[in-house]
């Protein structure tokens, strides 16, 4: 079956460094792959997407780039801020389906000044 | 318009005791998803609409579990008998088949407790 392992956190990172959170994923076909950030007290909101392989998603400065040769799909962003903080989830789609999403068990980011 | 809209947004219950939850999707969105979330996870599939009909059920959701969407509009998710191992957080999306690689909206999520 499908399924997507993160990198255990918590991260704790001073403003203004650089974030990576890992992402591996299982699955059969070409799945597409999403990165979604939930803040304190709110639901889930989709932050950025890569439907195919060497696909870059990219928004608000993260990016994760669709490696199929390693599975992968790493969050990265070059300069974080105390905004940032949150849980971060990656997740997986059936490529053609609307099927459910499979998620990562979240990490969680915490920026300080 | 705004989002997804779930409702209430917090349950306390005693176990036992039955519970019903309500998830209005975006407007002329006809896929619904309703998911759980326990604390240090991420959020597990329990059931899939396509306007009215359930076309998808996790093998999370027993028998206790019922969801509905009679009018392919707002979806109900009805637990029975609740157990203390049913407290979780119980989110609802939505997604429009027009919509690219079916991006799922989120609601913000029914925390339900139960003592």
């Amino acid at each position: 079956g499908n399924s997507v392992t993160q990198m255990e956190g918590p991260v704790t990172l001073s403003e203004e460094a650089f974030l990576t959170i890992n992402c591996t994923y299982t699955a059969t076909g070409y799945p597409s792959l999403f990165w979604y950030v939930q803040y304190p007290g709110e639901g889930l909101q989709l932050l950025l997407k890569a439907t195919k392989a060497d696909d870059k998603g990219s928004n608000k400065g993260f990016e994760a780039t669709y490696r199929k040769e390693t599975t992968s799909f790493h969050l990265e962003k070059g300069s974080v801020q105390v905004s940032d903080s949150a849980v971060y989830f990656c997740a997986l789609c059936p490529t053609g389906t609307a099927s459910k999403l499979t998620f990562g068990t979240g990490t969680r980011l915490q920026v300080t000044l | 318009d705004t989002g997804v809209s779930q409702d209430p947004r917090h349950k306390i219950t005693k176990r036992g005791q039955n519970v019903t939850f309500r998830c209005d999707p975006i407007s002329e969105h006809n896929r619904l998803y309703w998911y759980r979330q326990t604390l240090g996870q991420g959020p597990e599939f329990l059931t899939y609409f396509q306007n009215e009909a359930q076309l998808e059920k996790s093998r999370l959701l027993s028998d206790r579990f019922s969801a509905e969407r009679p009018k392919g509009s707002f979806s109900t998710l009805e637990i029975q008998r609740t157990e203390q191992g049913d407290s979780a957080m119980y989110l609802c999306a939505s997604s429009s088949p027009r919509g690219p690689q079916n991006i799922q909206y989120f609601g913000a999520g029914t925390r339900l407790s139960v003592l």
